[in-house]
């Protein structure tokens, strides 16, 4: 299955800067997703970014706000832009995997964010 | 209403007991039901998948998926500590993007 690297683990930030989330995947995938996942609540898929074209964005998440870029097919960023403190959350990428058991989506370890 | 709907728990068992972890669904046309573990501080990592109904077994752990109830399961035979993580269920529709829609996750501690 493939292996995720998503940097960085935390970061605490002021409210109004920005903040770049790295997802590195040792194997070229089309498709990857990015979710938030905030305390109590289910992961919420952000957006997916396919390489070459715009991300697709899901109901309630904008450009603006999360812009994503996917250079080639081993690579993505997130960014989450001027923040608040409800932007605190864990910020998680995924791909879509087979994982020898059937379909599947591996994810990164995530990024506890904090906004302060 | 949320399309995946699961208790969040927490669900505290003794090490041994039988544990079940249970969601329901309201759209129809899922077709893959999954379950995710999560330990603290990590990322979610797939223990099962079933396709349509029935039942599927790995080791300690059983699947089970009731379309006509829109009901899924996960049982967990003999409980260890390490076990100890969040549940999460999710689904599903192929052709659909492959969207995972997600439960809010159920919080289990396997105590000694």
């Amino acid at each position: 299955s493939a292996v995720i690297s998503q940097k960085p683990s935390r970061d605490i930030c002021q409210r109004g800067t920005s903040l770049t989330i790295q997802c590195q995947v040792d194997s070229q995938v089309t498709m990857m997703f990015w979710y938030r996942q905030q305390p109590g609540q289910s992961l919420t898929l952000i957006a997916t970014a396919n390489q070459g074209s715009e991300a697709t964005y899901e109901s309630g998440f904008v450009i603006d706000k999360f812009p994503i870029s996917r250079p080639n097919l081993t690579f993505s960023t997130l960014t989450v832009s001027n923040m608040s403190p409800e932007d605190s959350s864990i910020y998680l990428c995924s791909v879509e995997d087979t994982l020898g058991r059937g379909p599947g989506y591996t994810f990164g370890s995530g990024t506890r964010l904090t906004v302060v | 209403q949320k399309e995946v709907e699961q208790d969040p728990g927490p669900l505290s068992v003794p090490e041994g007991a039988i544990v079940s972890l249970n969601c329901t669904y309201s759209n129809s046309a899922f077709q893959y039901f999954m379950w995710y573990r999560q330990y603290s501080r990590k990322g979610p990592e797939l223990l099962m998948y079933t396709y349509s109904s029935g039942n599927k077994e790995d080791g300690r752990f059983t699947a089970q998926v009731d379309k006509s109830s829109k009901y899924i399961s996960l049982f967990i035979r003999d409980s260890q500590p390490s076990d100890s993580a969040t549940y999460l269920c999710a689904s599903f529709v192929t052709g659909g993007g492959n969207k995972l829609t997600f439960g809010t996750g159920t919080q289990l501690k396997v105590e000694l």
